[in-house]
């Protein structure tokens, strides 16, 4: 089983809908969580973080987390096509980052 | 601030060569990490330096090195390249004790042939 597990996609959705893209984790004492998000040909760009059961909001994003289950799951809201990117779920385990593979979200205009 | 910075951005190297790969961590920051990105395998760890020291390193041959210097600026070395080098290289850098949020710098494309 992976650390952490993401549906490869690719997810499409319609400008303007709700992009929800998923992710599990298997070290039940993770506490931090992040999502990135990846153009092609660019690195890796901090969107959302978060530590504590619930959802965090910011703008168009919310992530949500449920440690009890061990997921994470990240919301944007109005999809645009800009949005257009591969999302990486990552997960804080000792002093390093463990990524997920990604989800590559498509937003047809 | 200025954000990371990595040096060379594209580095194309024969089988066998060594390769140096520079990374600045963000003004302040001084924990600097390295990941290995491929379509393959995604998002690989390889070390995280912490003052000086290598604090964390992932499952990687020991061609693989690094070190970090008093400025907490940050070198890798690939030392016999192989063909399945060929990678994005990625340095992270992140304020430890904090939140533990990375920031990646651009990214080195390293191609071998």
């Amino acid at each position: 089983q992976k650390e952490v597990e993401q549906n490869s996609g690719p997810l499409s959705v319609p400008e303007g809908a709700i992009a929800s893209l998923n992710c599990t984790y298997s070290d039940r004492v993770s506490q931090s969580f992040f999502w990135y998000r990846q153009y092609s040909g660019k690195s890796p760009e901090l969107i959302m973080s978060i530590y504590s059961n619930g959802d965090k909001e910011d703008g168009r994003f919310t992530a949500q987390l449920n440690k009890a289950s061990q997921y994470v799951s990240l919301l944007i809201r109005d999809s645009q096509p800009s949005d257009s990117a591969t999302y990486l779920c990552a997960v804080k385990g000792g002093n390093k980052l463990v990524f997920g593979a990604g989800t590559i979200l498509r937003v047809k205009s | 601030k200025a954000g990371v910075t990595q040096t060379p951005r594209y580095l194309i190297k024969t089988r066998g060569q060594q390769v140096t790969l520079s990374c600045s961590p963000i003004s302040g920051h001084r924990s600097v990490s390295w990941y290995q990105q491929t379509p393959g395998q995604g998002l690989q760890f390889l070390f995280e330096y912490f003052s000086e020291t290598q604090r964390n390193k992932g499952n990687f041959p020991g061609r693989f090195s690094g070190r970090q210097f008093s400025n907490s600026r940050s070198e890798m070395n690939v030392s016999t390249l192989e063909l399945g080098d060929s990678a994005l290289y990625l340095c992270a850098s992140s304020n430890p004790g904090g939140t533990y949020e990375q920031y990646f710098g651009p990214g080195t494309r390293l191609t071998v042939t």
